[in-house]
């Protein structure tokens, strides 16, 4: 069951741009999170922000969550060209399980 | 650091072998995940395991079995292989979250790309 769904499917940008992903859910949640895939390799967790938080900094990365619209977004800054890949959000419920979307694919060119 | 391994990053079986991916975590978690990933369907929980010998069907159990005999070690089983069984599995642990405690984040291991000819 694929609960959160990611906006745009894929991403084309320049280096230094902005980079902006959308996630939208359908049901009640206790955390979303972030995550980015470099090509054929595993998922690297990126930020955890709980249905209480608005917002979340790690570095270069933004996270909002808007629980009554029910959707959330990630922000990449300054983008490099080592931010190139899949981003997928998930989100949790109560309990221990994630569910995640069909990701973002992004690509920053230099 | 924290590690999740996996035994292969690539197999090759034929149709009707018995496939075992092995799954190893140094972080001491209660939870361990199988996953499977295929172009354009994101990642699809296969099973859960929370505890030493416990197990949860995820949303496509189908075709697929698991061992938990110790802690930090996740086994996934396809007992007679189909090719529509080719695809990256990933596996994951993570901490328990209790009652009352609001999740944590999942660590991956690097992936096996099965393929089933």
């Amino acid at each position: 069951s694929q609960q959160g769904e990611e906006d745009p499917q894929a991403l084309s940008i320049q280096e230094g741009e902005n980079a902006t992903m959308n996630c939208s859910y359908k049901t009640s949640i206790n955390n979303l999170q972030w995550y980015r895939q470099n090509s054929g390799r595993g998922l690297v967790h990126l930020i955890l922000i709980r249905s209480n938080e608005r917002e979340k900094h790690s570095g270069r990365l933004r996270v909002t969550l808007d629980t009554s619209k029910k959707s959330s977004s990630l922000l990449i800054t300054a983008s490099r060209a080592a931010d190139t890949a899949s981003y997928f959000c998930a989100t949790g419920r109560y309990g221990n399980k994630l569910v995640f979307g069909a990701g973002t694919i992004l690509r920053v060119k230099s | 650091d924290v590690k999740v391994t996996q035994s292969s990053r690539y197999l090759v079986k034929r149709t009707g072998e018995k496939v075992f991916l092995e799954c190893v975590q140094d972080m001491d978690h209660e939870n361990m995940f199988w996953y499977r990933q295929d172009p354009g369907l994101g990642l699809r929980l296969i099973y859960f395991s929370y505890d030493v010998k416990m197990k949860e069907k995820g949303d496509i159990p189908e075709g697929y079995s698991v061992s938990r005999e110790k802690k930090e070690r996740f086994s996934l089983i396809l007992e007679s292989a189909s090719t529509n069984q080719t695809s990256m599995y990933l596996c994951a642990s993570s901490l328990y979250g209790r009652a009352g405690r609001r999740g944590y984040e999942q660590y991956f291991g690097p992936g096996t790309r099965l393929t089933v000819t």
